[in-house]
């Protein structure tokens, strides 16, 4: 099984210019998140969505917009990359309610850097 | 809000050894969920345990085991028996339950280095 995955793994930019992280899953999961990972400050929520057609911000979605395109896909798109999104993408989705309902299967990350 | 609070310096533990990484939590909703996560340097993010907050038995997986203490609202991770490829991140996460409550939240993790 695929589970969760994310493209690209690797990206550098400039400063200023645009990009997609794509994201799908294959678990027929409802809800998908986008998450940024900084030294020293864990895993901050970016943006989620709940179901498909739904978006909602998180912690920390200035500079950043997403598209729940369907029920498998979830992309974060940045539209003028700054050096101070330099970090590493997660994108999750969440499991089945249950026993451990709230657990959340990651992809393999996306490690972006702005200059 | 929900907040998770991870506060530990970088660990050496001694391969074999136990170690316990601390969590503590702050919420006001009476229905949650506590998740451990490790995360070894290749990046991936891997689930530990859970724990409901209205079980009335610590969660147990292997050799990891959740030392939950709701009235201190402590949701401390036992690792038994370390191995080296326990060298890792660990973080805390909590879910709240409830209509409309769709997220998981972390701490900021505890690094473990397991030495031989």
């Amino acid at each position: 099984n695929a589970g969760v995955t994310q493209t690209p793994k690797f990206q550098v930019l400039k400063t200023g210019q645009s990009m997609t992280l794509q994201c799908a899953q294959d678990m027929n999961h409802n809800s998908m998140y986008w998450y940024r990972q900084d030294p020293g400050m864990g895993l901050r929520l970016i943006y989620y969505s709940a179901s498909e057609g739904t978006t909602d911000k998180g912690e920390v979605p200035n500079g950043y917009n997403v598209s729940r395109l369907n029920k498998r896909e979830f992309s974060l798109r940045l539209e003028s990359a700054a050096p101070s999104q330099t970090s590493v993408y997660f994108c999750a989705s969440r499991g089945l309610a249950g026993a451990r309902a709230g657990e959340l299967f990651f992809g393999e990350g996306s490690r972006l850097t702005v200059l | 809000a929900q907040k998770i609070t991870q506060t530990q310096p970088g660990m050496f533990v001694q391969e074999k050894e136990a170690v316990t990484l601390d969590c503590t939590y702050d919420t006001s909703d009476p229905s949650y969920g506590l998740f451990w996560y490790k995360q070894p340097s290749s990046g991936e993010m891997i689930f530990l345990i859970y724990q409901g907050s209205y079980d009335q038995q610590n969660a147990t997986e292997g050799r990891y085991s959740l030392n939950f203490q709701k009235a201190r609202k402590s949701a401390n991770l036992v690792i038994s028996a370390s191995q080296l490829g326990d060298s890792a991140m660990y973080f805390c996460a909590m879910r709240v339950e409830g209509y409309g409550n769709n997220r998981l939240a972390f701490g900021k993790g505890n690094q473990v280095v397991v030495i031989p």
